[in-house]
């Protein structure tokens, strides 16, 4: 079946714009995670989505950030007022996530966001 | 301290050598735990899991869990130049709000032909 996908796969903006970056999960998984990863740097967490429970949000790192999951679904990540160092991969995944014992959390292909 | 941690690297390895990579992590309730590979410019992909204490083998990855010293393994067996790339740990954590799977910084390998 299909993989998780993102779009758009880059995208280029100016700062002080609004952004929104698109991630569809693999149908059938509960769970749904952003991250963002730097430069030659480690996933950083932004924010997660289980099934109907509030997304636990510990990891934006400012209140332009923002994420909702519409139907249990497709999430949509926006920055707003967007800043130079917002310049990274925005990396979606989802996953099965039964209880304790954790389905493979499959990954989307990324967005390359440059703020110029 | 961080919640998970790796060795950041490069390790550097000759081909056909044993890679070992080690992650600690700091949730001792965590009960599964994760590798991913990430090639340059490419998104991670689960390369093994494991759950219980002792080894795990799949091909010529091999994973070692101990919980009692909150420390996961995955040794690389006779390394190959396409080995070349950063390799995740990732645990989930135990939290209030749900569990949550946390990720290494990563651990940078380098096989050389």
């Amino acid at each position: 079946g299909a993989g998780v996908s993102q779009s758009p796969s880059n995208k280029v903006t100016e700062k002080g714009k609004d952004v929104e970056l698109r991630c569809d999960p693999i149908s059938g998984h509960t769970a749904l995670y952003w991250y963002r990863q730097s430069l030659g740097q480690g996933l950083e967490f932004l924010i997660y989505f289980q099934g109907n429970s509030a997304p636990d949000k510990s990891g934006l790192p400012s209140d332009r950030f923002s994420a909702e999951r519409t139907g249990g679904s497709v999430s949509t990540l926006t920055i707003q007022r967007t800043q130079q160092e917002d310049s990274a991969v925005y990396l979606c995944a989802s996953s099965l996530a039964r209880g304790q014992m954790w389905e493979t959390q499959y990954f989307g292909p990324g967005t390359r966001l440059l703020v110029l | 301290q961080k919640e998970v941690e790796q060795n950041s690297g490069p390790l550097s390895v000759p081909e056909g050598a044993i890679a070992s990579l080690n992650c600690t992590y700091s949730d001792r309730g965590s009960q599964s735990f994760f590798w991913y590979r990430q090639y340059s410019g490419k998104s991670p992909e689960l390369i093994m899991s494991i759950y219980s204490n002792g080894d795990k083998e799949d091909g010529r990855f091999t994973a070692q869990l101990n919980k009692a010293s909150q420390y996961v393994s995955l040794l690389i067996r006779d390394s190959q130049p396409s080995d070349s790339a950063t390799y995740l740990c990732a645990v989930v954590m135990i939290k209030a709000a749900g569990n949550k799977l946390t990720f290494g910084g990563g651990t940078r390998v380098l096989v050389k032909p």
